[in-house]
């Protein structure tokens, strides 16, 4: 069975924290993504990898960064956590080829008090 | 700009009545066009994509290049198809991205 798993379901931290989300698919994907889902803006793009150590920035980057050192594992780094940065956050897995889906894990909900 | 529109924010039904979620988007050249579903408490999840053009529980959708739509339809609602609802958009060429619009959520009333 297909999966992606994210380090923690929730998660609060104080302002001016070093955050890190980690996801870790089982499906051999090329590709992994970070997104934020926040009521009213839908999925919004954070960065994406579509190799190993190979990154590419999405629509909000500001504030993050991202590691991925090995291809089944994808970590989200808030360098210094901000009250803006409180959110749900959520990791995707697909592979390469076209017409081949993404598959998501369960979500961070971080709060940055 | 490559965008996708879900112009409604929230859609009530009662049960039993014909369902549709619209789908607008802007992209210049052929998209790959999906539907996700997000279930209460569950992970995101594929719905359909249009390249299979299948009927999951019931949905279909249509791709429509001529007026840039993809819109999701049922003909009966039922009440577990209460969820959030996303349109997502997957360029073709030289991209990995996918654009996701900002949702529709569905309530099927009894």
């Amino acid at each position: 069975d297909v999966k992606v798993t994210q380090s923690s379901r929730y998660l609060v931290k104080r302002t001016g924290e070093k955050v890190f989300l980690e996801c870790v698919q089982d499906m051999d994907h090329e590709n992994m993504f970070w997104y934020r889902q926040d009521p009213g803006l839908g999925l919004r793009l954070i960065y994406f990898s579509y190799d190993v150590k190979m990154k590419e920035k999405g629509d909000i980057p500001e504030g993050y960064s991202v590691s991925r050192e090995k291809k089944e594992r994808f970590s989200l780094i808030l360098e210094s956590a901000s009250t803006n940065q409180t959110s749900m956050y959520l990791c995707a897995s697909s592979p390469r080829q076209l017409g081949d889906t993404q598959y998501f894990g369960p979500g961070t909900r971080l709060t940055v008090l | 700009a490559q965008r996708v529109t879900q112009p409604e924010k929230l859609l009530s039904v009662f049960k039993g009545a014909p369902v549709e979620l619209k789908c607008n988007y802007s992209y210049s050249g052929s998209p790959e066009l999906f539907w996700y579903v997000q279930y209460s408490r569950q992970r995101l999840q594929l719905l359909l994509r249009h390249i299979s053009r299948e009927s999951i529980k019931g949905f279909t959708a249509d791709l429509n290049k001529g007026e840039t739509s993809f819109h999701l339809k049922k003909p009966f609602a039922q009440e577990e198809d209460s969820a959030m609802y996303y349109c997502a958009l997957r360029g073709t060429s030289g991209t990995y991205k996918y654009i996701f619009g900002t949702g529709t959520r569905l309530k099927v009333l009894a």
